[in-house]
């Protein structure tokens, strides 16, 4: 069974800019996957960010961005905010009506 | 504005049966796939069930197979999670979510859950 890996942590500054990726446990992401991105605080539901690798949902600050490197989905969050500090999921499509959620990752902002 | 509503969450002993329900409103329900997602106390989003816009066509999880039923009556606007032969590790918060432009791979607007706890 494919498993979709993420970083279970990350620190960040404010002002600065961080990474989280999302990977295949066998093979690499593509944009077959149509990879999208979900933000999560504590005891909310989750708020979409990004879909189609890159496109930013409503209302999402720019200073979000999705891309595709090497092999693995990205979200870049650049001149992150004490507000940014949430857990982070990526989703990707599997063919056949299948999704898989990667395990999250829960981002710090210090 | 679309608004999705969980409900049916509760107490439910181990193999026990429970129906969720998901109100939607705001939005021609009839014209979208929908989607159940569940999250664990302290853990992270595990996707479950999907339906398309009809009822005609549905995927689960492996872990939802043979036990778990999506389906819709859109003269309700509602989608439904019957959930049966309940194990404590389905413990979690439903979410129901609908996609991106009718028929996409990702998920636009959820609700904000329903809780159901298996346990004896």
């Amino acid at each position: 069974q494919t498993v979709v890996t993420q970083e279970p942590s990350f620190s960040v500054s404010p002002g600065g800019t961080v990474t989280l990726t999302c990977g295949l446990s066998s093979g690499s992401v593509s944009s077959s996957h149509d990879p999208s991105w979900y933000q999560q605080t504590p005891g909310q539901a989750p708020r979409t960010l990004i879909y189609s690798i890159n496109t930013r949902s409503s209302g999402v600050p720019d200073r979000f961005s999705g891309s595709i490197l090497g092999n693995k989905a990205a979200l870049t969050i650049t001149g992150a905010q004490a507000d940014d500090e949430s857990d982070y999921y990526c989703l990707l499509s599997m063919g056949s009506g299948i999704y898989v959620f990667g395990g999250g990752t829960r981002l710090t902002v210090l | 504005e679309v608004q999705l509503v969980e409900s049916g969450g509760g107490l439910v002993q181990p193999g026990g049966s429970l129906r969720l329900s998901c109100a939607a409103s705001g939005f021609t329900f009839s014209s979208y796939w929908m989607h159940w997602v569940r999250q664990g106390p302290g853990k992270g989003l595990v996707w479950v069930s999907r339906i398309n816009s009809d009822g005609s066509s549905t995927t689960y999880a492996d872990s939802a197979k043979g036990r778990f039923t999506i389906s819709r009556d859109n003269a309700k606007n509602t989608l439904y999670l019957q959930m049966n032969s309940l194990r404590v590790e389905d413990t979690a918060v439903y979410y129901c979510a609908r996609v991106r432009g009718y028929s996409g791979r990702d998920f636009d607007n959820w609700g904000q859950g329903t809780l159901v706890t298996v346990s004896s």
